[in-house]
């Protein structure tokens, strides 16, 4: 299977802990985009990488989170002390960004329950 | 600001009937594209189809047809004689070429079911 990979596809926790969540993009892929999806709602935009470097934050962004994709390859968004608001859908997508716009493709997501 | 809006939360239709959904989008810029994406029970987000604001020709794939209309800010999706596989969650999105993460600016989504 070549499209993007996420894992956990669901995680429960408490309120107050730290959760980790990881997304492996396409191979070829320079950018990755981390999204959040509310029950209900369209998914809404956290953060993106072109290469290693994170490009640009959300507000939605708090400081409790943060992504990493150290060599330009992998991701992961961690949450840390866990509120019942960051209960979610966490998508991941990757695109090649040669010239112009090029489609994200999306993964699976993660869903997480916050009790 | 950037803005999608989907007015239409469900819709439900009897299996080979033709079904719209509608969306209509809000930017200042000039240069930006415009998505549909389906998202079935499993959760994964499956591209559909782009269109750039400089192509206005309509689009035919199968049984899927897409009316880009600028003078209206519109651009909607129709299935014609839908199927039950066609059921899900259907999301149009927008971004600019001046936002140069090309951030995707979704709308609510419209939940489509169709019964056989």
């Amino acid at each position: 299977d070549t499209g993007v990979s996420q894992d956990p596809r669901h995680k429960i926790t408490k309120r107050g802990q730290n959760v980790t969540f990881r997304c492996d993009p396409i191979s070829e892929h320079n950018r990755l985009y981390w999204y959040r999806q509310t029950l209900g709602q369209g998914p809404e935009f956290l953060t993106y990488f072109q290469n290693e470097a994170q490009l640009e934050k959300s507000r939605l962004l708090s400081d409790r989170f943060s992504a990493e994709r150290p060599k330009g390859s992998f991701s992961t968004l961690e949450i840390q002390r866990t509120e019942q608001g960051d209960s979610a859908m966490y998508l991941c997508a990757s695109s090649l960004e040669i010239a112009g716009y090029n489609e994200q493709f999306f993964g699976p997501g993660t869903r997480l329950t916050v009790l | 600001a950037q803005k999608v809006t989907q007015a239409q939360t469900e819709i439900s239709v009897v299996e080979k009937e033709d079904v719209t959904l509608d969306c209509v989008y809000e930017t200042r810029d000039t240069t930006y594209y415009l998505f549909w994406y389906k998202q079935p029970p499993s959760g994964e987000l499956v591209f559909l189809i782009r269109r750039n604001s400089f192509d206005e020709q309509n689009e035919i794939s199968g049984r899927y047809s897409w009316n880009f209309q600028k003078s209206t800010s519109s651009f909607n999706f129709t299935i014609t004689a839908s199927q039950v596989v066609d059921s899900a969650v259907y999301f149009c999105a927008l971004t600019s070429l001046y936002n140069q993460g090309g951030k995707l600016i979704f709308g609510q989504g419209t939940e489509l079911s169709v019964k056989p």
